[in-house]
């Protein structure tokens, strides 16, 4: 059972704007500790998206971002694309559990 | 290129034990510490542990302590995760990943990951 709950799914048509929360805890996000993000296309291996709460690797287009406050997080796409149509996982450190912690996951679905 | 390439698929009886393989190129396998994840079917991702290829050193989730055990072999670049007392619930796809620490943020980040290992347990 993770520890950092997302919404399973959300949903857009092309060209919108949508958002994936991650609500963490005290002992995680609220802790201070950043969050990474990471999209995982089914039948492949998870690829990074956002390191450190905001930033983008290079080749991560800008249509991705991220940011956090208190003991959440979110990541925005905007532009959707169908090739956005994947996975996305938050990732971050738990004091509690002294180890990394992903939350539950969202499905994207480009409508 | 980068990469991590991961050991081939397993299948293992209930109580057995499975070890998995991950061998970097491109960068050197000392200077950055390997990660596991693994993903049951249909489910999400759960961190398993990590080792320093350098040191040796581990940290472990808590929930795999005592049953998970990470090594590495500098002489052939490779890091191992073996997983004892199998059980059905262990079957998943097991991923190596490097962690990178970013300098410019401070935060560290698994940026490169294998391309994963099935590990089916079913007697």
């Amino acid at each position: 059972q993770s520890v950092m709950t997302q919404p399973p799914s959300v949903s857009g048509a092309p060209g919108q704007r949508v958002t994936i929360s991650c609500t963490g805890s005290g002992s995680n996000i609220g802790a201070g500790y950043d969050v990474n993000w990471y999209q995982q296309v089914p039948g492949t291996a998870p690829q990074l998206l956002i390191y450190g709460n905001t930033n983008r690797p290079s080749g991560v287009p800008d249509r991705f971002s991220g940011s956090k406050s208190a003991t959440s997080a979110s990541l925005a796409i905007t532009g959707l694309q169908a090739e956005d149509e994947a996975d996305y996982y938050c990732q971050s450190y738990d004091s509690g559990l002294s180890g990394f912690v992903f939350g539950t996951g969202t499905r994207v679905t480009v409508l | 290129q980068v990469q991590l390439v991961q050991s081939g698929a397993e299948v293992k009886k209930p109580g057995a034990s499975v070890r998995v393989s991950c061998k970097p190129s491109g960068y050197s396998f000392t200077d950055y510490s390997i990660h596991w994840v693994r993903q049951a079917p249909g489910q999400g991702l759960e961190w398993v542990g990590w080792i320093n290829p350098n040191s040796g050193g581990t940290n472990y989730a808590q929930k795999f302590q005592g049953r998970v055990t990470m090594t590495r072999d500098t002489s052939i670049n490779t890091a191992y995760m073996e997983l004892s007392r199998l059980t059905s619930d262990d079957t998943a796809v097991y991923y190596c990943a490097r962690i990178l620490f970013y300098y410019d943020t401070g935060s560290d980040a698994l940026d490169i990951w294998g391309q994963g290992t099935l590990v089916t347990v079913s007697s």
